[in-house]
């Protein structure tokens, strides 16, 4: 059973910087590129990054480039998400999610961690 | 640009069907896409990968109540028998490379 669980998020001032973490089991963790999505308060689904299989090919959304860093650990089957310069808009809670064999569309979700960005 | 169109708001009846839509943008009615529900206060869950031509492959555990089809730029995802915890919001998604597009999701209330 595919399993993926967040951690990290949290309050952090206007400015400041958070590491998010996802910890994925249940299948092989090198093979499937990872996405990050995030979700604002009562709001929709927004994509914000995917990192491929072997790490190199990354992949952002405009309106964190430059801010966040996607990186995974293959040896220890985590996905990571260094998100600085944060912003009042950036607050959202941020879900880990697997795509499919093709690195298309996410398939498996986690569960989410909640970023706030305020002073 | 790739975009995605969802109706906001949609109502159906207990085990009754309800159809709901999601439309590509011009210039994008070969893509695929996928459908995700979210309910209340949980994580999403992939539901299904629909082709163009109306060709699916659904996640893990996914009703036969759930399915979808295609029409042009028009992407469909039917649930039929409608049941109470099939109220949720449910979003479309496509891709192209190097980025990823939700559509703007829709709330589906079960009347």
């Amino acid at each position: 059973e595919v399993q993926l669980l967040e951690s990290g998020g949290g309050l952090v001032q206007p400015g400041g910087s958070l590491r998010l973490s996802c910890a994925a089991s249940g299948f092989t963790f090198s093979s499937y590129a990872m996405t990050w999505v995030r979700q604002a308060p009562g709001r929709g689904l927004e994509w914000v990054s995917t990192v491929g299989g072997g790490g190199d090919d990354k992949y952002y959304a405009d309106s964190v480039k430059g801010r966040f860093t996607i990186s995974r650990d293959n040896s220890k089957n985590t996905l990571f998400l260094q998100v600085s310069s944060l912003r009042a808009e950036d607050t959202a809670v941020y879900y880990c999610a697997k795509d499919d064999s093709g690195g298309s569309y996410s398939n498996h979700w986690g569960q989410g961690t909640l970023v706030t960005v305020s002073s | 640009q790739l975009v995605l169109t969802q109706s906001p708001s949609a109502s159906a009846s207990l085990g009754a069907s309800v159809k709901l839509t999601c439309t590509l943008s011009s210039g994008h009615s070969s893509h695929g896409i996928a459908w995700h529900q979210q309910q209340p206060e949980k994580g999403p869950r992939f539901l299904m990968k629909l082709n163009s031509d109306g060709s699916h492959s659904k996640g893990d555990g996914i009703p036969d109540r759930f399915s979808g089809s295609s029409s042009g730029a028009e992407r469909y995802l039917t649930i039929s028998s409608l049941q109470s915890e099939d109220e949720a919001d449910y979003y479309c998604q496509t891709w192209a490379t190097g980025i990823r597009v939700f559509g703007g999701g829709t709330k589906l209330t079960v009347l």
